[in-house]
């Protein structure tokens, strides 16, 4: 049972536009997201996070999207880079502060020069 | 140490031997947890510890599966008796505190061959 999401296996923008990544889930006692990016033979490493009493939360370039009442965010890149090439993960918790994340199976985003 | 250091890098076994992966967290990081990535699947949560508390062991997959840290260091995750479907990415993640607000450090991770 997936209760995380990410059914974009792969996404390609070109440079300076903007990236979207998307992500669904079914739990709806999740009150924690986040995005974590992974470049290959390395561990993921922490994007960006939000709560679950916030509908937006932006750093920099990115902002996450949150819609609780359909179950869904989405990951804003924007401009893209070259250097954003790499697998998104999307990551869920419930109960604030709780140990475990629940992880989408990742969006391979290129961006093409 | 900078980050969350893991060995092997790369480890190919027999189907039937056992396996011990190692992580060094990051010093001071009271937190560690286990993962692994399969084949086209997302992150799986395997073990978690916290200080001296008992580790929350509710997604190893099989008695098969056992894990222990030493303290607030090293930890060990021990795979008897491999199977093929043992073949992943073995992630080990450290954090300041218990809980993803304070953002994990993973590793690099082991990736595992089961043949």
């Amino acid at each position: 049972d997936q209760q995380v999401k990410q059914n974009s296996p792969s996404l390609s923008v070109q440079e300076g536009r903007i990236s979207i990544l998307n992500c669904d889930y079914t739990n709806s006692m999740f009150d924690y997201f986040l995005w974590y990016k992974k470049y290959p033979a390395e561990g993921p490493t922490f994007l960006i996070s939000i709560s679950s009493i916030k509908d937006k939360n932006e750093d920099g370039r990115f902002t996450v999207f949150l819609n609780k009442s359909a179950k869904h965010l989405s990951l804003h890149i924007v401009p893209s880079q070259p250097g954003d090439s790499a697998v998104y993960f999307c990551a869920a918790s419930y109960n604030f502060g709780n140990e475990k994340l629940t992880f989408g199976t990742g969006t391979r985003l290129t961006i093409i020069p | 140490g900078a980050g969350v250091s893991q060995s092997p890098s790369n480890k190919v076994t027999e189907k039937g031997k056992d396996v011990e992966l190692r992580c060094d967290p990051i010093s001071g990081h009271t937190a560690l947890y286990w993962y692994r990535q399969r084949l086209g699947q997302g992150l799986e949560f395997l073990i978690y510890f916290q200080g001296n508390s008992a580790p929350d062991k509710s997604g190893l997959p099989s008695d098969r599966f056992s894990a222990e840290r030493t303290g607030e260091s090293v930890s060990t995750l021990t795979i008897q008796r491999t199977q093929q479907e043992d073949s992943a990415v073995y992630l080990c993640a450290s954090s300041l505190a218990p809980g993803p607000n304070y953002g994990y450090t993973f590793g690099s991770g082991t990736r595992l061959t089961v043949v």
